[in-house]
């Protein structure tokens, strides 16, 4: 069964350092979004991602973070400087076709990201 | 905005314990309301969904059922399993843009089912 992949699975980094966290969605998906979970919270919606351009971000989503599908596999999350509030784990999630009534969002197995 | 309150947790029950996990949402319009579930090590799968009022979403023994007067969708189950053992996740989409817009998540809730 195809699934959605995200690497690493955990990564830790010095406070001010860029990450960039992979995912690779479903092959044949369409839409694709990133969510953080910050230890003890929610699940919080980042970005959504379609047709090579942000199609809506959260208030979260500020200057410091960016997000590209640099070829037609991988989608990328970019934070440029970290923060030890960054320190969460990230899911991707990608979706066939929007137009659908009621799409099932797919999700990644997540990316631990330390901040240290 | 939009919101979901969960109950908080972690829940510890024996197995062929009968499973409730209460979910209570807020939102404008009339969103649409899914359960996902996190086994260790796996990615968030959605266990069963509601578009409507009154709607029930029912996969691999659990249910939910949409209760627009109480702005509620709690998960049952009659007999849980060890192999239910898991973070269970209530969310919403968005009902402005519809269901295929971003998720709304509670906080989740771990259950450990006991042999």
């Amino acid at each position: 069964e195809p699934e959605v992949t995200q690497t690493p699975s955990h990564q830790v980094t010095q406070m001010g350092q860029e990450v960039i966290l992979r995912c690779v969605p479903i092959s044949n998906h369409l839409y694709f979004y990133w969510y953080r979970q910050i230890l003890g919270q929610k699940v919080e919606f980042l970005v959504s991602f379609y047709n090579n351009e942000i199609s809506e971000k959260s208030e979260i989503f500020d200057d410091q973070f960016s997000v590209e599908r640099p070829d037609g596999s991988n989608f990328t999350l970019k934070i440029r400087s970290t923060k030890l509030e960054d320190s969460a784990m990230y899911f991707c999630a990608s979706i066939a076709d929007r137009s659908l009534a009621h799409n099932e969002q797919f999700f990644g197995p997540g990316t631990r990201l330390t901040v240290l | 905005g939009n919101s979901v309150t969960q109950m908080e947790g972690p829940v510890t029950l024996s197995e062929e314990a009968f499973l409730t996990i209460n979910c209570t949402y807020t939102a404008t319009g009339y969103p649409s309301l899914f359960w996902y579930v996190q086994y260790p090590g796996e990615g968030l799968q959605l266990l069963l969904k509601a578009t409507k009022a009154d709607d029930k979403g029912s996969n691999k023994g659990f249910e939910a059922t949409y209760r627009k007067e109480t702005t509620s969708f709690h998960l049952e189950k009659g007999s849980v399993q060890v192999s239910d053992s898991a973070v269970y996740f209530c969310a919403l989409s968005d009902p402005l843009t519809g269901a295929n817009s971003k998720l709304t998540f509670g906080k989740g809730i771990t259950l450990s089912v006991r042999p």
